[in-house]
Formats: C-alpha cells, structure tokens, sequence
C-alpha cells in the first residue's frame, strides 16, 4: 500500500495562500492523489484529484512533483472556513480501490 | 442535493446484540465502500462494491458484513458487536473506481460496551 506522510499541522493567516504537502514515495504509476478536508462531526469532503498532471478547480489546485513523490495542495486565498484537517489520500487500484489516508494536516487560519 | 445518508448517526450498544447501519447514495454511483476512523490510526477500509452484488473485503473486514442488493444501498452489518468496534464509521461513493472523487457521509458514532 501507498503511504502518504504530512505535517501534523500548518497556520496561515487569512487571505493568504496555503501550500499544504504531502509526500508519497510509494506511490505506483496508476495510483490517484486524492485530498480530503474534514471539518469536527463531519465527513470527509472531497477537495481534489489528480494523476499525473497539475490540477485546478474552484475549491484549490493540485501540484504533483514530476517524480510523483510528493504533491501540494494549494488554497490560493485562505478563509476562516478552511480551517479543517486535510487529507492527502493515495487510491490503491490494486486494493479494492481503497483511500490509503495520511494522518492529515491542521489547519489553522488566523484572521 | 447529491448525498450519501448514513443511519443512525450515533448508536450505543451492548456487546453482542446484532446491529445494522444503512448507508444510501442518490447518485447513482457503481462504487461504495465503508471505512473506519479512530484516533491515531486514520481512516481504513472495512469492506467495498464495485457494483450491485459485488462485494470484496478491505483493510480491516473482521467482525463485519455487507451486502448490496440495490445499487443505492451498502448496509454495514456487525453480527455480533464488540468493544474494539467502538468507532466513527464513514460510507462513501463514487461514479465509478479510479479517476473518481470519492462522497462521504456524515458518520455513525458507535459505542459498543
């Protein structure tokens, strides 16, 4: 299984841009980054995914490392509602299509 | 709204007493799977469907079950519950594997004591 590491947490200050890494080595060739925010008593809400190419939609952007050792998440104006846990997730084809989660980044946004 | 509804949201029960948490998805979507989530071991996966009446096991499958007879629905069954049960369980969905986002429920808090 792919394994992915992220720093216990980050702060940033509103309306600041927001890089959040993760780092997956592992990773095989066909495996998707996912990333995932969850807010207390909430699921997971899905931000954004990518394989291979750089990806943007209107919640953040994703940045995958050429190597696809490592990726970043990318909240290009930060807001007191994405203070959240953020999930850096590798989707493993080969078991069952199954999320393999990071321990997840804190959040904090300070106004 | 595109949802996937889990029920109960909290649950308390004793140890051994059979129990069931409903899961259901009003998108449409092949894929489903239920995952566990505790302190200081994230989220892991019990068990998956590709599609109705294809079920496979996942991370962390023992003292559980599932079924899907209909698309919409994957029910999480524990025949018979123990404490080390204990935990927040999330439903999720997806269109179809891979290339996908995955939708979540909002949970279910069971306590097995």
């Amino acid at each position: 299984d792919a394994k992915t590491t992220q720093p216990n947490s980050m702060e940033s200050n509103e309306e600041e841009p927001v890089h959040l890494p993760c780092n997956h080595s592992t990773i095989s060739g066909t495996d998707y980054i996912h990333w995932y925010r969850q807010l207390p008593s909430q699921g997971p809400e899905y931000v954004i995914h990518g394989l291979t190419s750089n990806v943007n939609n209107r919640m953040a952007s994703l940045a995958i490392a050429e190597d696809r050792k490592s990726s970043t998440l990318i909240l290009h104006r930060a807001t007191l509602r994405d203070a959240a846990v953020y999930y850096c997730a590798a989707l493993d084809s080969n078991s069952g299509y199954a999320l393999n989660f990071g321990k997840g980044t804190s959040l904090l946004v300070t106004p | 709204e595109a949802q996937v509804t889990q029920n109960p949201r909290y649950l308390i029960t004793v140890t051994g007493k059979k129990l069931t948490v409903t899961c259901s998805q009003n998108m449409n979507h092949e894929y489903m799977s239920w995952y566990r989530q505790d302190p200081g071991l994230g989220l892991r996966q019990i068990y998956y469907s590709m599609n109705v009446e294809v079920t496979d096991k996942g991370d962390v499958p023992e003292g559980y079950k599932v079924s899907r007879k209909e698309k919409r629905n994957f029910p999480l069954i524990l025949e018979s519950p123990s404490p080390n049960q204990t935990s927040l369980y999330f439903c999720a969905s997806s269109p179809y594997r891979g290339g996908y986002g995955y939708t979540f429920g909002s949970g279910t808090r069971l306590t097995v004591v």
